[in-house]
């Protein structure tokens, strides 16, 4: 079974409409961490926004926020007011356990396929 | 935020020769580094998992004596492609968490290609 599922290969927005990018996720672990990140075509990966199985509150950064719902074991992004730059791949990931305060002990990424985001002027 | 280099950015290398990645945490040390490798319009798929003075986790199916990896100090990892073909070329990232240890930050990635 997949642990990261993104059922949304592509999708048009139009310029300034909010997007949900879709993500459910399937783990055993009660710690985990929750990642967004961002591809352009250049392939860097630009880190977004991270929430933590342990989190009351869902994360927002800026445009950006997380829709946490953990008994669905969903986590969609949201994006505000889409700009032009907006359009690149996300990624969803997941890593299970808990990470020292060295970064030691965790596991890498799990990524998602991935959504191929398109905005339109 | 926290900042991770990769070098070469690209590299051409001819079949048969090894080629070596360098990843480097800039701003703070990294206990434990990952490897990803991407290919075209995919997804990234965990390599390895590069631990500092002991010896690399490969995930399943990672071949470790093609893809060697050194974690030498704590803001370097190396990997090193040996003896490359034509289907080692792709595009390989590396991470690292930052020193709270609950982001991960990727490095700009190398593309390696194999003729």
């Amino acid at each position: 079974a997949q642990k990261i599922t993104q059922t949304q290969p592509g999708m048009f927005v139009q310029e300034k409409e909010a997007v949900t990018l879709d993500c459910t996720y399937d783990t055993s672990d009660p710690s985990y961490g929750l990642f967004w990140y961002k591809q352009p075509s250049s392939g860097e990966m630009i880190f977004l926004i991270y929430q933590g199985s342990y989190d009351q509150q869902n994360a927002t950064e800026g445009r950006y926020s997380l829709n946490f719902q953990k008994a669905r074991k969903s986590a969609n992004l949201v994006i505000s007011a889409s700009q032009l730059g907006d359009s690149a791949m996300y990624f969803c990931a997941m890593r299970e356990g808990v990470p020292t305060d060295s970064g030691g002990g965790a596991d890498g990424l799990t990524f998602g396929k991935g959504t191929h985001l398109i905005i339109q002027p | 935020g926290a900042v991770v280099s990769q070098h070469p950015s690209r590299v051409i290398c001819k079949s048969g020769t090894s080629v070596k990645i360098e990843c480097r945490s800039l701003d703070f040390q990294a206990t434990t580094m990952f490897w990803y490798r991407q290919f075209p319009k995919k997804s990234l798929m965990l390599m390895a998992t590069s631990n500092e003075g002991s010896k690399a986790t490969y995930e399943q199916g990672v071949e470790k004596d093609k893809f060697l990896i050194n974690h030498a100090s704590l803001t370097l990892s190396t990997l090193t492609v040996t003896s490359a073909h034509p289907e080692d070329s792709s595009f390989y990232i590396c991470s690292a968490f930052d020193s709270f240890g609950r982001e991960q930050y990727f490095g700009p990635g190398t593309r390696l290609t194999v003729t």
